[in-house]
């Protein structure tokens, strides 16, 4: 049973624009959340996180969104560029990120000049 | 050089062969992590090493085994693998838990 879940494999979007990535968890007990890039042929590298006790988090082009009711979270790229072309994992983990992270599928951006 | 390193970037093998997968850190980690991703699949936890001890294994076969002789290196002893192991490899590590995880680039696997 997939504990996180990131339901649109793929998302294209015009250079310029905004890309909102989503992603679902069904485990109650995720309060760390975490945004990972990966470009082919090289290992996931590290986007953005947020804790439970937040809603909001925001590092330059790249915000993340929590809605604990919903169980949901969000990454938003504004304005996107071509090179945020990647797949881009969603995980989380348990008492305050001190568990081991449980990824979901991941979704593959394609920003188009 | 810093980060996660893994070794070699690409292999291929046939199902009968023995291989070895090599991590290493020098971030002054202490847990590590063998991960699996298949297409199409999430990222798979395949084993967990924390102050080198193996402390999980998600019912990985044994066709796969793992060594952690140190906090910097992890291997992953590969033995009569079947095609559809072919996957890449991640090794990542951290300070324990699942905050500050650091991932090396893997190993594309090719088992025919």
């Amino acid at each position: 049973d997939q504990q996180v879940k990131q339901n649109s494999p793929s998302l294209s979007v015009q250079e310029g624009r905004i890309s909102i990535l989503n992603c679902d968890y069904t485990n109650s007990m995720f309060d760390y959340f975490l945004w990972y890039k990966k470009y082919p042929a090289e290992g996931p590298t590290f986007l953005i996180s947020i804790s439970s006790i937040k809603d909001k988090n925001e590092d330059g082009r790249f915000t993340v969104f929590l809605n604990k009711s919903a169980k949901h979270l969000s990454l938003h790229i504004v304005p996107s560029q071509p090179g945020d072309s990647a797949v881009y994992f969603c995980a989380a983990s348990s008492q305050g990120g001190s568990e081991k992270l449980v990824f979901g599928k991941g979704t593959k951006l394609t920003v188009n000049p | 050089e810093t980060g996660v390193t893994q070794t070699p970037r690409h292999l291929v093998m046939g199902m009968t062969n023995k291989k070895s997968l090599k991590c290493e850190q020098h971030l002054g980690h202490n847990a590590m992590y063998w991960y699996k991703q298949s297409a199409k699949k999430p990222l798979e936890l395949m084993f967990v090493y924390s102050l080198e001890e193996r402390v999980e294994n998600n019912s990985v076969p044994s066709r796969f085994s793992p060594e952690c002789p140190n906090s910097s290196h992890l291997f992953l002893h590969l033995h009569t693998l079947q095609p559809e192991d072919s996957a890449l490899y991640l090794c990542a590590s951290s300070l324990q838990g699942g905050y500050g995880y650091t991932f090396g680039s893997g190993t594309r696997l090719t088992v025919v």
